[in-house]
């Protein structure tokens, strides 16, 4: 079964780096995903997608302080030189025929 | 630009019905598919289903097949998603989406608040 797994929560100081995790499940390590960002009391914003071969795809105006990679089965989103508005909940989305998933979620939260 | 724009919040009795709407513009809404995701207070988001607007083809998630139906309305570039009878279970924010070649998705509507409560 496609699941995506997220870490609940993480913490950083201003000015740091971050790496969020996304953990698809075995027999799904070849999926490509992508990442949204959800500000407190808005709508989520479509980052990045991550595909297959490592490559990705942007959103419009989305800084390059963002930036996505892959190992084996686990995608990251990492976020350098963290900013106030940067403190977010991060969701990863997977895809596969007839159906849409999403992780939980991670919770960033800027010191 | 591309802008998903949706109707505004509702609030609603159990039992009644409900249809909101997501209208799509700057671009050509019959070559993207659009999903509806449903965000429960405090919760993460959750994929309800999706339509192709070319040929009305949908597929819902498991979750909610049979509790909700979607649509749409390719004249006027709009999608909805309906409710016969809500139930409180149903307050939530919904939010509607674009994909791009029927994967990821890269546009999203503002939400709209959706409050059953007697």
């Amino acid at each position: 079964q496609l699941v995506l797994t997220q870490s609940p929560s993480v913490s950083a100081s201003l000015g740091a780096s971050v790496r969020l995790t996304c953990s698809l499940s075995s027999g799904h390590s070849s999926y490509a995903i992508a990442w949204h960002q959800q500000q407190p009391e808005k709508g989520p914003r479509f980052l990045m997608k991550l595909s297959t071969d490592g490559t990705h795809i942007k959103g419009d105006g989305i800084p390059d302080r963002f930036s996505a990679s892959r190992s084996g089965a686990e995608r990251y989103l990492t976020i350098s030189g963290l900013q106030s508005d940067d403190e977010a909940d991060y969701h990863c989305q997977t895809w596969d025929i007839g159906i849409q998933l999403f992780g939980g979620g991670t919770k960033v939260t800027v010191l | 630009e591309v802008q998903l724009v949706q109707s505004g919040a509702e609030v609603k009795k159990p039992g009644e019905s409900l249809r909101i709407s997501c209208k799509g513009s700057g671009y050509s809404f019959t070559d993207f598919w659009i999903s509806w995701v449903r965000q429960m207070p405090g919760n993460g988001l959750e994929w309800m289903g999706r339509i192709d607007p070319s040929d009305s083809y949908i597929n819902y998630s498991p979750s909610f097949q049979g509790h909700v139906t979607i649509s749409t309305d390719k004249s006027i570039s709009t999608a909805y998603l309906q409710w016969t009878s809500l139930k409180a279970s149903d307050t939530a924010m919904y939010y509607c989406a674009r994909h791009v070649h029927g994967d990821y998705i890269d546009s999203w509507g503002q939400g709209t608040l959706v409050t059953v409560s007697s």
